[in-house]
Formats: structure tokens, C-alpha cells, sequence
């Protein structure tokens, strides 16, 4: 079991750039999850997915962002522009349905650093 | 609506005596109860979780939580704390009817001390 593998580990980049943010599941889970934590917010759900569809994306801050997910071992959490105001690290996680009292399974994160 | 509160910041203790990391929870049906634990530059991990049936809980690393129904709440143990417990802690609940979103808790700084 590989666990959730994220890419990169680190990005540093200039205020205004694209940033993508890349995530490959634990196979066979079915759910994905996009989560950012800052020392100020914590630890805030950005976004799901089941079945790569988004079931709520109502953590999105604003229109900058963007998820997708074309299929089950892939995902990608984009910004665009940045901005200062988006570092924080970003956690990718998955965990299964076969039973609802499945944990969710982390990546060790994207540390994001917008100059 | 589902919410987890963790009242305590930062938990500071010497090492070889207990520790209890405290969680309340609301749910509005049955809950599923978990803790994770991260370490420096690392993603969250799973310690351990409550179902059903014994209240007391027996996860990794020898934690332990214990449920209780009545005042709601979920707090972690662990009889003799190591300095390696020292870590960021989280309490996470899932409604019985959400089979996917947990909400986690604000966490809590755990220190010990040699």
C-alpha cells in the first residue's frame, strides 16, 4: 500500500502564477478529499469527491480555485491567479465506503508558498 | 450539522505521567468518533475510532479513548505519555447517515516533557 502520494511536495512561485496541485488515491477508494490548513483556519475541507464526481465544494474560497478529478487515481486542486494569501499546505486524502466507519487516509501535503 | 470541539489549545505533560487530550462532539444521529494524530511536516494519521459497542477504545502507539454518550464527548488517553507522543492531535466525527465528510476539531498541541 503506497498510501495518498502528492506532488510536489513544496512550490514556491510568484504572485499571479498557476499553481497545480496533483494527488494519486489509495486504489480502490472511492472517496477523495481536498483539505488546507494554515496556523490561522486550521484545517478546512476545500473540496470531495465520490466516484470522481464533487459531492461539495462549498469550501472553495472563491472562483480562483478549481478541482477536478478525471479518474479514480488522479486528482488535481489548481489556482489561478494566486495570491499571497493562498500559502498554506494543502493535504490530499481518500478513504473508502465499503464501510462508513472508514478513516481517511492523508498525504503528507503540498507546502505552498505564494511570493 | 455535524461539530467537534477540542477546549484546549495546548496539552503540556511530563513524560511517564497520563495524559487525556479532551473532545466533545454533536451529531444528529449515531456518531462515528476518530483521532488522528500529525506529526512536523506530515500528513494527518489515524489513530483509532469508535463505532459501536465498548466505550473504551484501544488504538496505535498504546492511546486509548473513551465514548461517553451522555456528556457527548470522545477523549483521548494514553497511561504513561512518551516524549515522541509530542504531536499535533485532531478529533474528527461522521454522522451515521454521511458515509463521506468527517469534521475535525481545531486540534490540540500535545507536549511532553522529558
Amino acid at each position: 500500500d503506497a498510501g495518498v502520494i502528492q506532488s510536489p511536495r513544496h512550490e514556491v512561485t510568484e504572485m499571479g502564477q498557476e499553481v497545480t496541485l496533483r494527488c494519486k488515491p489509495i486504489s480502490g477508494h472511492d472517496y477523495l478529499f481536498w483539505y488546507r490548513q494554515t496556523m490561522m483556519r486550521g484545517l478546512e475541507l476545500l473540496i470531495y469527491f465520490n466516484n470522481n464526481v464533487p459531492i461539495d465544494d462549498s469550501g472553495m474560497p472563491e472562483d480562483r480555485f478549481s478541482a477536478k478529478m478525471p479518474n479514480a487515481s488522479f486528482s488535481t486542486l489548481k489556482i489561478q491567479p494566486s495570491e499571497p494569501r493562498d500559502s498554506a499546505v494543502y493535504f490530499c486524502a481518500s478513504s473508502s465506503s465499503g464501510t462508513t466507519n472508514q478513516p481517511q487516509h492523508f498525504g503528507d501535503g503540498t507546502r505552498l508558498s505564494i511570493l | 450539522a455535524q461539530s467537534v470541539a477540542q477546549p484546549e489549545d495546548q496539552v503540556n505533560v511530563a513524560e511517564g505521567n497520563p495524559l487525556t487530550v479532551k473532545c466533545t462532539y454533536s451529531v444528529s444521529g449515531n456518531p462515528y468518533l476518530f483521532w488522528y494524530v500529525q506529526y512536523p511536516n506530515r500528513g494527518l494519521q489515524f489513530l483509532l475510532k469508535y463505532i459501536t459497542g465498548d466505550n473504551l477504545v484501544k488504538g496505535s502507539y498504546g492511546f486509548e479513548a473513551e465514548f461517553n454518550k451522555s456528556q457527548t464527548s470522545f477523549h483521548l488517553k494514553k497511561p504513561s505519555a512518551l516524549v515522541s507522543d509530542s504531536a499535533l492531535y485532531f478529533c474528527a466525527v461522521r454522522d451515521f447517515t454521511n458515509a463521506g465528510k468527517s469534521t475535525f476539531g481545531d486540534g490540540t498541541t500535545l507536549t511532553v516533557k522529558p
